[in-house]
């Protein structure tokens, strides 16, 4: 069965530094990836997937990630952190031949001045 | 833009009573789906729904049923409420499966958040 882990439940930046929240998957065939973003009171929100082709994906608000197959991993980044971007982080894993979508457990974002 | 609607933004309900959760999308998908969200388990598929009338378990379908009677209408039901299904119940839908820009992005409600006294 497809499985999601984010290893980190927080983390806690201060603002302007760099951000990488991180992103397991256990799927047998090639995975679609994506990460979705919930600010506080917020439906979620997607920031980016990747389906094939370049591993480093670009997405929304200056976020980006990079998929390693080797590492079944799907790290997110963002070179700055503004205090905006504080909010819960979900890793999802689907794929071409299911129809179901699985979600990791989330990460909360803290930012401080 | 698409929408996904869920009838009711909270509720509170008693133990045993049954519960009927509504969602509506307007954009012709053929997926859609149920999660729980809950803090620290972060969402947790109930159902989903490849078609009309067409359904499968998630990883917790355990208290809970479903009906999509309509393409555009994925209801969630739980037969006797109790107390630790208490948690907030978001619905997302997709368009069919297959590649594309669109294909395989979810979309979600607003999500309702269900008390269970």
């Amino acid at each position: 069965a497809q499985s999601v882990t984010q290893p980190d439940i927080h983390i806690t930046v201060s603002e302007g530094a760099s951000l990488e929240l991180r992103c397991n998957y256990s799927y047998g065939a090639t995975p679609y990836l994506f990460w979705y973003v919930q600010s506080p009171g917020q439906g979620l929100q997607l920031l980016l997937k990747y389906f094939s082709g370049d591993t480093l994906v670009q997405g929304i608000k200056g976020f980006e990630a990079e998929f390693k197959r080797s590492q079944s991993s799907f790290n997110l980044r963002k070179p700055s952190v503004h205090w905006s971007d504080a909010a819960e982080y979900f890793c999802a894993v689907g794929a071409q031949e299911r129809s179901d979508m699985r979600f990791g457990a989330g990460t909360r974002l803290t930012v401080k001045p | 833009d698409v929408k996904v609607t869920q009838s009711s933004r909270y509720l509170v309900k008693r133990t045993g009573e049954k519960v009927f959760l509504e969602c509506v999308q307007d954009m012709d998908h053929e997926n859609m789906f149920w999660y729980r969200q809950d803090p620290g388990l972060g969402l947790r598929l109930i159902y989903f729904s490849y078609d009309v009338k067409m359904k499968e378990k998630g990883d917790i379908p355990e208290g809970y049923s479903v009906s999509r009677e309509k393409k555009e209408r994925f209801s969630l039901i739980l037969e006797s409420a109790s107390t630790n299904q208490t948690s907030m119940y978001l619905c997302a839908s997709r368009p069919y499966l297959g590649q594309g820009s669109g294909a395989n992005v979810l979309t979600f409600g607003a999500g309702s958040r269900l008390t269970v006294l």
